[in-house]
């Protein structure tokens, strides 16, 4: 079954530093997302992307934090300079449409730690 | 967004069934409710969705209540992998706010041997 892909699955960073995550959303998928969970909290919404622009971002997304889609296969997420809240598992996740119906399959998560 | 509500836990035994409530009173007449669940250390999974009728796939039914107002996830056989927390979600039909999922606490589901 096709699968998002995400990397690293870990990564350690010391505050202030920039962080790339990286992911490989489900080739023919259209519409691309991030989501952030701090532990032991919610599953929280970050930002969606179509159509190499965002569509919608929470209030957690801020001049921070940016998206891209610099081919036609990878989307990234960029925390500029990264603080110790930031730290937390990220899950990218893409979808084919957006209907009613359509599913939106996620990674496994980037586990980032920010010391 | 419309807000649902879900036990914060339940347990079940291995093989047999196990029904997830939610409560959703304020949903609207097109929000579809869908569930999603999260094992450990995993990125949410789909799991099932629905809007009037009652749903069944390979992984769970869902059970829709007359009124909409609460619906139950229904595992027929629980086996050990299906512990996770369940998440309730209601989304709106279409826009650009389609593709967020506003995740709860969900239900922590515990499944013995």
């Amino acid at each position: 079954e096709p699968e998002v892909t995400q990397t690293p699955s870990h990564q350690v960073t010391q505050m202030g530093q920039e962080v790339i995550l990286r992911c490989v959303p489900i080739s023919n998928h259209l519409y691309f997302y991030w989501y952030r969970q701090i532990l032991g909290q919610k599953v929280e919404f970050l930002v969606s992307f179509y159509n190499n622009e965002i569509s919608e971002k929470s209030e957690i997304f801020d001049d921070q934090f940016s998206v891209e889609r610099p081919d036609g296969s990878n989307f990234t997420l960029k925390i500029r300079s990264t603080k110790l809240e930031d730290s937390a598992m990220y899950f990218c996740a893409s979808s084919d449409a957006v209907r009613s119906g359509n599913t939106i399959y996620f990674g496994e998560g980037s586990w980032l730690t920010v010391v | 967004d419309a807000k649902t509500t879900q036990p914060n836990s339940m347990e079940s035994n291995e093989e047999e069934p196990v029904h997830l409530p939610c409560n959703h009173s304020t949903i609207s007449g097109t929000d579809y409710i869908h569930w999603y669940r999260q094992l450990p250390s995993q990125g949410p999974e789909y799991v099932i969705h629905g809007l009037t009728s009652n749903v069944n796939n390979r992984m769970a039914s869902l059970a829709i209540a007359e009124d909409r107002k609460s619906s139950t996830l229904i595992l027929h056989r629980a086996t050990l992998r299906d512990a996770a927390v369940y998440y309730c979600i209601l989304r709106v039909p279409r826009g650009t706010s389609y593709g967020k999922l506003t995740f709860g606490q969900g239900t922590i589901l515990t499944v013995h041997p």
